[in-house]
């Protein structure tokens, strides 16, 4: 099994900051198969970016994602009001689908 | 639109069973693999199960092979899971979700997901 660490696990920032959220895997995920979710309270699970660096349909470009074999990262370049969440990354290299515990991006 | 609609949560006694559904549209239901998702109050994600578009295969988490039986029928696009000899730690909304891969073979992200359905496992 695949563990995924995202660090940190809390991001205290104000709007308009730029956020670095960090996934990290135990083993090397294979082709990069790594995905990351927004997750608000009360709210399912919101696909942002897939394949590591891919936008889902209807993402801003304000989200990205890069990364490759154990470490991997989603970057926001602009806090707006609305991406205060909990983001997840999870690997589907294995039909084992682990997710990491998420990182809380919360208004400082 | 897609739509994925979970029911049969609920609160059950340890030991107890419990047979989740979950009703989809807007997509080519037989195309694509499905997963049930949960998560505890308060906890992060925890894939579970999932079933590739034929049925075929079949897939599971350690924590509940043996106990949980993941199943589809597609002349009703409804996805199901058979939830046997429930423990208090699969107390959690359970969701549904679609695969965003088509003949993914078991490597799946999901690309939408339902609401979700609140089982509870307590005496």
């Amino acid at each position: 099994e695949i563990v995924l660490t995202q660090s940190p696990g809390t991001l205290s920032l104000s709007p308009g900051e730029r956020a670095t959220l960090s996934c990290r895997a135990s083993q090397s995920v294979s082709n990069n198969y790594l995905v990351w979710y927004q997750q608000k309270p009360g709210q399912a699970p919101r696909l942002l970016i897939y394949g590591a660096s891919s936008r889902a349909t209807g993402i801003p470009d304000r989200f990205s994602g890069s990364g490759s074999g154990t470490d991997f990262t989603l970057t926001i370049s602009r806090l707006e009001p609305e991406d205060f969440a909990v983001y997840y990354c999870q690997q589907y290299g294995s039909s084992l689908k682990t997710f990491g515990q998420g990182t809380k991006v919360e208004i400082k | 639109e897609v739509q994925l609609l979970e029911s049969g949560g609920g609160l059950v006694q340890p030991g107890g069973s419990l047979r989740l559904s979950c009703a989809a549209s807007g997509f080519a239901f037989s195309t694509y693999a499905m997963s049930w998702v949960r998560q505890a109050p308060g906890k992060g994600l925890e894939w579970v199960s999932g079933i590739s578009g034929s049925g075929g295969s079949t897939y599971y988490a350690d924590s509940v092979r043996g106990r949980f039986t993941i199943s589809r029928d597609s002349s009703k696009n409804t996805m199901y899971v058979q939830m046997n000899n429930l423990r208090a730690e699969d107390t959690a909304v359970y969701y549904c979700a679609k695969s965003g891969v088509v003949g993914s073979k078991g490597k799946d992200y999901f690309d939408y997901w339902g609401q979700g359905t609140l089982v509870t496992v307590s005496s």
